[in-house]
Parts: structure tokens; sequence; C-alpha cells
């Protein structure tokens, strides 16, 4: 089945490392997202990519950087953790030809980050 | 800013009555209205996607969009215990993209 996976599923942390989490896609689609979910707060966009040579900011993307190094992948990276970064992250995936179906998004399992 | 709101809950019914879920939006431009399903500690789940005025049946879903009011809707029928869970509202602002808002979810709790 085409799915979303993401790398790792739990990780535990200290302030100041430097974490990668990775995601990849079996969908074929072109277009890419990372979200944040905190309690009670819902999901936040850290970034989003169109296609490999697009990136694009979301609302929280301070702290955080990605790189879409093919259309089947899209990193995340925290360059120096902070606890305030404790959260659920999701990464998603939209198929920009989908005609009729525009911009549903398909997400991946998540992974479970704490900072410590 | 662009804003999704939906009632926190919890939306307590019991098996077979109907659940009705509901969301309203701040963006008059918006086109795209999604439904999401999210169990307790596990990823969104897409179950509804509704793009114009009117209602939207899928087996027991039904979502409602009215964009004069700026409201979107969903209805589930014949609720079941593994019906509970959070659903989250989400818009998109046009169909060129930028990426969804959502609100922060209703929890629906169904009891047997």
């Amino acid at each position: 089945d085409a799915d979303v996976t993401q790398t790792p599923r739990n990780r535990i942390t200290k302030t100041g490392k430097r974490i990668m989490l990775e995601c990849s896609q079996t969908k074929g689609h072109d277009r890419m997202y990372w979200y944040r979910q905190d309690p009670g707060l819902g999901l936040q966009l850290i970034y989003y990519s169109f296609d490999v040579k697009d990136i694009n900011k979301g609302e929280i993307s301070d702290g955080y950087s990605v790189s879409r190094q093919a259309q089947a992948k899209f990193s995340l990276s925290l360059e120096s953790a902070i606890p305030n970064q404790t959260a659920l992250y999701f990464c998603a995936t939209s198929d920009s030809s989908a005609t009729g179906r525009y911009n549903e998004q398909f997400f991946g399992p998540g992974t479970r980050l704490t900072v410590l | 800013q662009k804003e999704v709101e939906q009632n926190s809950g919890p939306l307590s019914v019991p098996e077979g009555a109907i659940a009705s879920l509901n969301c309203t939006y701040s963006d008059r431009g918006s086109q795209s209205f999604f439904w999401y399903r999210q169990y307790s500690g596990k990823s969104p789940e897409l179950i509804m996607s509704i793009y114009s005025n009117g209602d939207k049946e899928d087996g027991r879903f039904t979502a409602q969009l009215n964009k004069a009011s700026q409201y979107v809707s969903l209805l589930i029928r014949d609720s079941q215990p593994s019906d509970s869970a959070t659903y989250l509202c989400a818009v998109n602002a046009n169909q060129a993209g930028t990426a969804l808002i959502f609100g922060k979810g209703t929890t629906l709790s169904v009891s047997s």
C-alpha cells in the first residue's frame, strides 16, 4: 500500500542536541508538510514544500529547518533542541494533480519527541 | 489571522444516536473543507472532504457546508463506541495550495 512513514517513532534527547526527523512516502505525491501537535493547541504548520525546489515557512518555523532531498523525502531538523519543542510531530503529503480532491492531506504515523 | 473554531467538547452521545460536530471558519475565501478523525496518540485520518455548498454523504458520515454562514458540520449516524475520538476540522484557502488550517478538535465520546 502507498504510505507515509516517519522515523524515528519516538525520540528522547537533551537540550542543545541536534536532531533530525525523517519522512518518506510512496504515494507519489508532490507536496509534503511538517506539523507539530501540542495538547490543547491543535496542529500547527512548521514548513511545507510543493516540490523539491520549493520550501516555505509555516506559522511556527523558528528553531526548525527542513530539507527536501527528493520528491519522496522531507526531513525536519532541530538544530539545538529545547524543552518547549517537546511535541508530537507529523509529516503529511498531498497531490496537486488530484482533480476534484484538492488539497487532501494524508498523515504519517507521527514522531513523539521529548527534549529533556 | 485565519481561524477555524470548534467546540472542544467532550460531546457525549449514546450508541446508535446521531453525533453532530460543528466548525466555523474566518476566511470567506476558503474553498476546501475537511474532517479528520484522530484517536489518542495516533495520526489524523481523513474521513470527509467537501468543496461546495450542501451535503455530502459517505456511509454513516455526512458533511454539510454553508459558505454564506462560514460553517461546516459533520454528522455521524448510528454512532458506535469505535467512533470515540477527536474530530478535527480543517480548511484550505484556495485550490492553488497553502497548507491546511486546523481547528483544535472536538472530542466525541460514544457510550454503549
